[in-house]
């Protein structure tokens, strides 16, 4: 089945890297997602990468994705105090329907100053 | 700009009592989706509409009843609202599907 698995909390001192993990279970998901949702609001998409390609830099955000274990990372580089969020990896699995987004939990980003 | 607008922002019923809760894109999106967010268990999918006319159960469908009244408008009805209802409502449309979900702001629904 489809399923998309993240640790709920991350906390992280003010300039350091945050490292945020997934995994997720569809082989066929042709995109992966990062999604950030600040507090009140609806969810943004950050970033995404194509399930053929390993990495994908974006200024301070970077991506890696290892096909072979399922396993998605987002890596924001001098974290910043505006960067609290919830962040969610999702999936879009391949489906003839072909129109749904899996969601994981979300990882609560704080930092510490 | 309004992308996606939700409506109402925020709901108290009573257990029994039925609600439509309305969402409109101007995006000429064709797929719509709703979704509940409940704490530690992230997004979870209730229905979605791939194209106008068309309307699919997604994870947790029970309790629920939507409407993909035209292209713009998805709507999502509690028919009997019970306290496990009790949650943040996002509807969000794309393009298609493998394509970026845009999100409305939520809809906060406190069933007593």
């Amino acid at each position: 089945g489809e399923d998309v698995e993240q640790s709920l909390f991350l906390s992280v001192r003010e300039g350091d890297s945050s490292v945020i993990n997934c995994t997720y279970t569809d082989s066929s998901s042709t995109y992966l997602y990062w999604y950030k949702q600040e507090p009140g609001a609806g969810l943004q998409l950050l970033t995404y990468i194509f399930s053929n390609m390993d990495m994908k830099q974006d200024q301070r955000l970077t991506v890696l994705l290892n096909k072979k274990d399922k396993h998605l990372s987002l890596r924001i580089a001098d974290t910043q105090t505006g960067d609290s969020a919830i962040y969610f990896c999702a999936e879009s699995p391949l489906s003839p329907s072909a129109s749904k987004i899996i969601f994981g939990s979300g990882t609560r980003l704080s930092i510490r100053p | 700009n309004a992308g996606v607008t939700q409506t109402p922002k925020f709901q108290v019923l009573k257990t029994g009592q039925s609600m439509t809760l309305q969402c409109a894109q101007d995006m000429n999106h064709n797929s719509m989706y709703w979704y509940r967010q409940d704490p530690g268990m992230g997004l979870r999918l209730i229905y979605y509409s791939a194209s106008e006319g068309t309307t699919d159960k997604g994870e947790v469908p029970n309790g629920y009843n939507v409407s993909r009244l035209n292209k713009r408008e998805f709507s999502l009805r509690l028919e009997s609202a019970a306290p496990s209802q009790t949650s943040v409502y996002f509807c969000a449309s794309s393009v298609g599907g493998n394509t970026e979900a845009f999100f409305g702001q939520g809809t906060r629904l406190t069933v007593v």
